[in-house]
């Protein structure tokens, strides 16, 4: 199957910094990639769909100006949690389209961010 | 959006054959089933996709009937690495959205 990678895997940042998470399509192009969160015990919400050259789109109730997603390249895609509060603690875990099969979304093992 | 709905936990033994059965009832004609499947701390991890009838790889079986409104994933031979949550997702065709639900608990007893 296709491989998507997520830096850093697990962080811990201080409250009211800014932290980035990177997600990389590895063995494909995606046009498309998603953002995904998800509290523990809980199902993966879908927080936004970032769209390579254009803005994301956002799922509602997920503020656009806290959670900045840029999709400058075809295999490339950043989410900032900016101004990072306790709350924001969770697993965020990316996907990625593989255009070559249709409907098909590759996660990535995802990354582990705790505020203090 | 197709909303899905699977049993919350199911239980099993070593060796045995598992079927997880999720039901979507307002599948589009587009809309793909896929089936996840994840571990603790891990992103999930594709396991098989059709559109109807039936779909076998080397891990899975995928059960379709003709009306589409549910489906089957078949697990032959379960094995203690087989415990994990597995979601049953129909995707948005033309946006790619996929929602996930609570999904099923499996766990497999030795």
């Amino acid at each position: 199957g296709a491989v998507v990678s997520q830096h850093p895997s697990w962080v811990i940042c201080k409250s009211g910094t800014s932290v980035k998470i990177e997600c990389r399509s590895l063995d494909f192009q995606a046009t498309t990639m998603f953002w995904y969160r998800q509290f523990p015990k809980q199902s993966l919400m879908l927080m936004a769909t970032s769209n390579e050259g254009s803005k994301a789109t956002y799922e509602q109730g997920v503020e656009k100006d806290k959670f900045l997603i840029n999709h400058a390249s075809l295999t490339l895609s950043t989410l900032t949690v900016t101004s990072a509060h306790p709350e924001d603690s969770s697993f965020y875990i990316c996907s990625a389209r593989n255009p070559t099969s249709k409907e098909t979304q590759y996660f990535g093992p995802g990354t582990r961010l705790l505020v203090l | 959006l197709a909303k899905t709905t699977q049993p919350i936990s199911m239980d099993s033994y070593e060796g045995q054959e598992v079927n997880i059965t999720c039901s979507h009832n307002n599948i589009a004609t587009n809309d793909y089933i896929t089936w996840y499947q994840q571990f603790p701390s891990q992103g999930p991890r594709f396991i098989i996709q059709g559109y109807k009838t039936k779909v076998t790889n080397e891990v899975a079986s995928l059960f379709i009937p003709a009306d589409r409104k549910s489906s089957t994933l078949s697990l032959p031979r379960v094995s203690l690495s087989d415990t994990a949550v597995y979601y049953c997702l129909v995707g948005d065709s033309t946006l790619g959205r996929l929602y996930f639900g609570r999904g099923t608990q499996l766990t497999v007893w030795p």
